[in-house]
């Protein structure tokens, strides 16, 4: 199965911050079928990008994706204390499904 | 809207079997494909299998293979998926999700309140 490998493991920014979170794949992956997905605490995660770039309905657009092949980039402009949560890579490529390992996204 | 509907939180001894329910109401979704992810305590999110709307066709990640079976029943527009768990071990203790979610040519995302199933001595 394809493994996904997140980093960094935490981010600790400012608000206003940009952060950029990495996704590494251990194949190569069709762009299409990439996703970022937000979880944050207590809550189920919700889709962030879908397709490696394209943010789903009713994300910020400070949320951009972009990569292809093997590695892939979150990244979120102008930080804001909502966006507190673990950030999980996916990969619908290749049977079965995996996510990455996330990365916690922290405000200073 | 689609919503999905999760049964309720189980406790469970080592080596027993549990079914989780997951009930789909809202909007009418034509064919889709439902899967199942679980989350440990503290950790991060891990695929179980999927299962198509019509229960045609069926996926499951190796590691489960031969202790998950999926299921689903009910009418074509809005039917009830199962999760059957059989000899739980502890470290089955986690939340169970079914959900929707974006594959190809598909942005779909919808989520179950998530089943926490505990497996304690």
């Amino acid at each position: 199965e394809i493994v996904l490998t997140q980093s960094p493991g935490t981010l600790s920014l400012s608000p206003g911050e940009r952060a950029t979170l990495s996704c590494r794949s251990s194949q190569s992956l069709s762009t299409s079928n990439f996703a970022w997905y937000q979880q944050r605490p207590g809550q189920a995660p919700r889709l962030l990008i879908y397709s490696a770039s394209n943010r789903a309905s009713g994300i910020p657009d400070r949320f951009s994706g972009s990569g292809s092949g093997t590695d892939f980039t979150l990244t979120i402009n102008r930080l804001e204390p909502e966006d507190v949560a673990v950030y999980y890579c996916h990969q619908y490529d290749t049977s079965p499904r995996t996510f990455g390992q996330g990365t916690k996204v922290e405000i200073k | 809207q689609v919503h999905l509907l999760q049964s309720g939180s189980e406790v469970k001894r080592p080596g027993a079997s549990v079914r989780i329910s997951c009930r789909t109401s809202g909007y009418s979704l034509t064919t889709y494909f439902m899967q199942w992810v679980r989350q440990a305590p503290g950790q991060g999110l891990e695929y179980i299998g999927t299962i198509h709307s019509t229960g045609g066709s069926m996926v499951y990640a190796q590691r489960f293979r031969g202790s998950v079976t999926m299921d689903r029943d009910g009418d074509t527009s809005t039917p009830t998926f199962y999760l059957d768990l059989s000899g739980l071990k502890s470290e089955d203790t986690a939340v169970y999700y079914c959900a929707i979610l974006a594959g190809p040519a598909s942005s779909l995302d919808y989520w179950g309140q998530g089943t926490l199933v505990t497996v304690s001595s």
